[in-house]
């Protein structure tokens, strides 16, 4: 069973283009999400991550937006740059025993094209 | 100075075989992990372990092991290969049980059973 639901597959944004990916959730429990990066032959890094108590969160061209009662968040990259092109994975995680586990999203192949 | 590193980085060997992977991180984490990374890069938890508590995902067949010599390592034994398990396995670590904290990833080894 996906707990967390990662659209689209892939995308293709032309520079400069915005980029933008979704993410949906079912576990009410779930109060950590954050997105990973992943470049070919490298393990995902820690992008950005957001808690529920707030709605919005933005670290330079990367923003995260929450929708609590829809249970979905997103991840908007401003300005795409080639050098973006990678898979993006979003997560999410509980509190306490298997629930702190990050579950990932199937993820997203970017391409940005110049 | 490899925060988690992984060996090796590629493993190529014959169904039946036993193999294990090493991991060792240098960032004083409590919690180490171990991910499958499937062909669809589905990145799928196995296990989760600290100091006090081993979580493993029911789905993994218990041909895969994790074992602890000490809070810094975390290595993957796998015994009876079979080709389902061609894959790639990230190690990772995390300052507390993951909730809330982010997750560093090693770099991964290609596991490829023949």
């Amino acid at each position: 069973q996906q707990q967390v639901k990662q659209s689209p597959q892939s995308l293709i944004v032309q520079k400069g283009g915005i980029s933008i990916i979704n993410c949906a959730y079912e576990n009410t429990a779930f109060d950590y999400f954050p997105w990973y990066q992943q470049f070919p032959g490298k393990g995902p890094a820690l992008l950005i991550a957001i808690r529920p108590d707030v709605s919005e969160k933005k670290e330079g061209r990367f923003t995260i937006s929450f929708n609590k009662s829809a249970k979905q968040f997103s991840l908007h990259i401003m300005d795409s740059q080639p050098g973006d092109s990678a898979t993006y994975f979003c997560a999410a995680s509980g509190y306490g025993g298997s629930q702190g586990n990050l579950i990932f999203g199937k993820g997203t192949k970017l391409s940005v094209k110049p | 100075d490899t925060a988690v590193s992984q060996t090796p980085k590629y493993l190529v060997t014959q169904m039946g075989n036993d193999k294990s992977i090493k991991c060792e991180q240098n960032l004083g984490h409590d919690t180490m992990y171990w991910y499958k990374q499937d062909s669809k890069k589905f990145l799928k938890i196995m296990f989760s372990y600290n100091n006090k508590e081993l979580i493993i995902n029911e789905t993994v067949p218990n041909r895969f092991s994790p074992k602890s010599p000490d809070k810094a390592h975390l290595n993957l034994h796998i015994n009876s290969l079979e080709l389902g398990d061609s894959a790639v396995y990230f190690c990772a670590s995390s300052q507390d049980t993951g909730h809330n904290y982010g997750y560093t990833f090693g770099s991964g080894t290609r596991l490829t059973v023949v």
